[in-house]
């Protein structure tokens, strides 16, 4: 079984200052992990992936994410925040074949001016 | 390339009718799973089919059914419509294969009254 502890389920910043979203996940075997953005009303966008190559992930818009397998943990982070990263931010297990994906719970940043 | 279209985008039906869910994945994309987002309950796995077969299925009542067609296309549908049948239901596709990752459709925005 898998599963996914998103550790915050609301992160707030200032524009300009770094973000950082911590994400957990529990997998019996070498997992694949994602990192998607929702915004308002909108489906999902995938912002990044691991799946077993660079433990440094690099995403769109600026967004990163590091697999350390020691930590367990996949934190997405970004240098500088921008308003448009207000978002709802979800953290991403799959395993064998994609069939078992398991959502966080979800963060939501909010980037004040 | 087109993206994950699902239709239509707003629903209202009435308590006890029934309602069926279109969603068209990328082209070439075998893989199409659906979800549920609501406030209190997050993201849930409704079920995932994969070429014509329901490959994993989540944890609903019988009342949700889908399938999917030899296009990949594939119809989602809830029965004897409840009041907290109320949701975003999202669909995804993929290729279906480990470490690749979903690409979601905008949902349906379904009202029950």
């Amino acid at each position: 079984a898998q599963s996914v502890t998103q550790l915050d389920s609301h992160v707030s910043v200032s524009e300009g200052t770094p973000v950082l979203l911590r994400c957990n996940y529990s997998s019996s075997y070498s997992p694949s992990l994602f990192w998607y953005v929702q915004h308002p009303n909108k489906g999902l966008q995938l912002l990044l992936k691991y799946t077993s190559a660079a433990t440094l992930v690099k995403g769109i818009n600026g967004f990163e994410a590091e697999f350390k397998k020691s930590e367990t943990s996949f934190h997405l982070t970004k240098p500088s925040a921008h308003m448009s990263d207000a978002a709802e931010y979800f953290c991403v297990v799959s395993g064998f074949n994609n069939n078992d994906m398991r959502f966080g719970a979800g963060t939501r940043l909010t980037v004040k001016p | 390339k087109a993206g994950v279209t699902q239709t239509p985008r707003y629903l209202i039906k009435t308590r006890g009718q029934q309602v069926t869910l279109s969603c068209s994945p990328i082209s070439g994309h075998r893989s199409v799973s659906w979800y549920q987002q609501t406030p209190g309950q997050g993201l849930q796995f409704l079920f995932e089919y994969f070429s014509e077969t329901q490959r994993n299925k989540g944890n609903f009542p019988g009342r949700f059914s889908g399938r999917q067609f030899s296009n990949s296309r594939s119809e989602m549908n809830v029965s004897t419509l409840e009041l907290g049948d109320s949701a975003l239901y999202l669909c995804a596709s993929s290729l279906g294969v480990e470490g690749h990752g979903y690409t979601f459709g905008s949902g349906t925005r379904l009202t029950v009254v």
